[in-house]
């Protein structure tokens, strides 16, 4: 079976341009979590669904970013505009029930100049 | 206070020793208790989950965790110089949420 895939694996962009990164949670997880990882504040939820609905956003850090899952198979998260406190590795991952593992994708890594 | 933290390390131990690393909790309702290994560049990866009282062992790897407490430790025993690498306590809840804590960097020297 194919792990959680993640898009693109680095990105370099300017300030104030928008990124986009892509998520394939595992087929069957009806749980997928966005975090964001950086060596000053760790590995940090930013929001999580379960079955395609928004369950807890509160980690978002502001309205540069969004996310959505349209379907089971496919999540997006937006920035934008972007800035380079943003330059961090984004994780995606997802589970099959609340309290079971959670598995990672490689994390996206970006930069922002 | 935060929602999960971890003992701040680094911590360094000499090949063959125990190494122990602790995590504290904030939320009595928390259900589920992870294990994450980090190798530096890449992605998460588990080395246990506990969810009742006491002790899960598997291999050189002891999981523990203390409710009353709110308290979840691991044990590496036999450590050896690939254990070197970032370890991340996780805990979850009946909803479905996972925090982590900040990490511990773990160097085992030969």
């Amino acid at each position: 079976d194919a792990g959680v895939i993640q898009s693109p694996r680095h990105e370099v962009t300017e300030m104030g341009q928008e990124v986009t990164l892509r998520c394939k949670p595992i087929s069957g997880h009806d749980y997928l979590f966005w975090y964001r990882q950086t060596m000053m504040r760790g590995l940090e939820l930013l929001i999580y669904f379960n079955n395609n609905v928004p369950i807890d956003d509160s980690g978002m850090p502001e309205d540069r970013f969004s996310a959505k899952m349209p379907n089971a198979s496919f999540s997006t998260l937006k920035i934008q505009p972007s800035e380079p406190r943003d330059s961090a590795v984004y994780f995606c991952a997802s589970n099959g029930g609340a309290g079971n593992t959670i598995y990672f994708g490689e994390g996206s890594w970006l930069t922002v100049v | 206070q935060k929602e999960v933290e971890q003992n701040s390390g680094p911590l360094s131990v000499p090949e063959g020793a125990i190494a122990s690393l602790n995590c504290t909790y904030s939320d009595r309702g928390s259900q589920s208790f992870f294990w994450y290994r980090q190798y530096s560049g890449k992605s998460p990866e588990l080395i246990m989950s506990i969810y009742s009282n006491g002790d899960k062992e598997d291999g050189r790897f002891t999981a523990q965790l203390n409710k009353a407490s709110q308290y979840v430790s691991l044990l590496i025993r036999d450590s050896q110089p690939s254990d070197s690498a970032t370890y991340l306590c996780a805990v979850g809840t009946s909803y479905g949420k996972l925090t982590f804590g900040q990490g511990t960097i773990l160097t085992v020297h030969p």
